[in-house]
């Protein structure tokens, strides 16, 4: 089974701080996604990599950046969090670019920016 | 421009009582694929079903089936027997061979009533 893993369920910052939210998949899953989702709004899509070192922003990139400098590995970077960061935010994985596979998820970080 | 739409904020539902949530999506492309997931109240996103824009018959896989209907451009999913723990969040969500990335619609809360 793929196993997608979010560092923290539940995290509390304060409004500034640098704020990394990490994700690591087991399944030497090509790509990797970070959502924010957030009521009434569904998931929207913040920043997704299709291979180490290579990102590409989502619909919603601003206030974020991300780091892929392994594989397994995908973290979302809060530069300096601000209160409308608070979310849940969600990290996926799936194989290449052929073929329609499904992403799998972490149990998601719920963030709380103070 | 691709999307999915869901238009039942929420539904209530007698436990035993089969179920329809309704999606509908909007792509150009010919080859795409659509997926439902079910997010519980603890936040992890389950992936239950996949639809294949070339498939024939409809997925089913347990007591979800996937109503395809690709002249209607719609995807319902179908549970059957409905149980308390059906109780949750349910996102479409559509993949094209475009790109790796899959458009979520909003969301159907679903209850089902003892």
């Amino acid at each position: 089974d793929v196993k997608v893993t979010q560092s923290s369920r539940y995290l509390v910052k304060r409004t500034g701080e640098k704020v990394f939210l990490e994700c690591v998949q087991d399944m030497d899953h090509e790509n990797m996604f970070w959502y924010r989702q957030d009521p009434g709004l569904g998931l929207r899509l913040i920043y997704f990599s299709y291979d180490v070192k290579m990102k590409e922003k989502g619909d919603i990139p601003e206030g974020y950046s991300v780091s892929r400098e392994k594989k397994e590995r995908f973290s979302l970077i809060l530069e300096s969090a601000s209160t409308n960061q608070t979310s849940m935010y969600l990290c996926a994985s799936n194989g290449g670019m052929r073929g329609v596979q499904p992403q799998h998820f972490g149990d998601g970080t719920r963030l709380s920016i103070l | 421009a691709q999307k999915i739409t869901q238009t039942q904020p929420g539904m209530f539902v007698q436990e035993k009582e089969a179920v329809t949530l309704d999606c509908t999506y909007d792509t150009s492309d010919q080859s795409y694929g659509l997926f439902w997931y079910k997010q519980p109240s603890s936040g992890e996103m389950i992936f239950l079903i996949y639809q294949g824009s070339y498939d024939e018959q409809n997925a089913t896989e347990g007591r979800y089936s996937l109503n395809f209907q690709k002249a209607r451009k719609s995807a319902n999913l179908v549970i059957s027997a409905s149980q308390l723990g059906d109780s949750a969040m349910y996102f479409c969500a559509m993949k094209t061979n475009r790109d790796d990335k899959i458009i979520f619609g909003k969301g159907t809360r679903l209850h089902i009533l003892p």
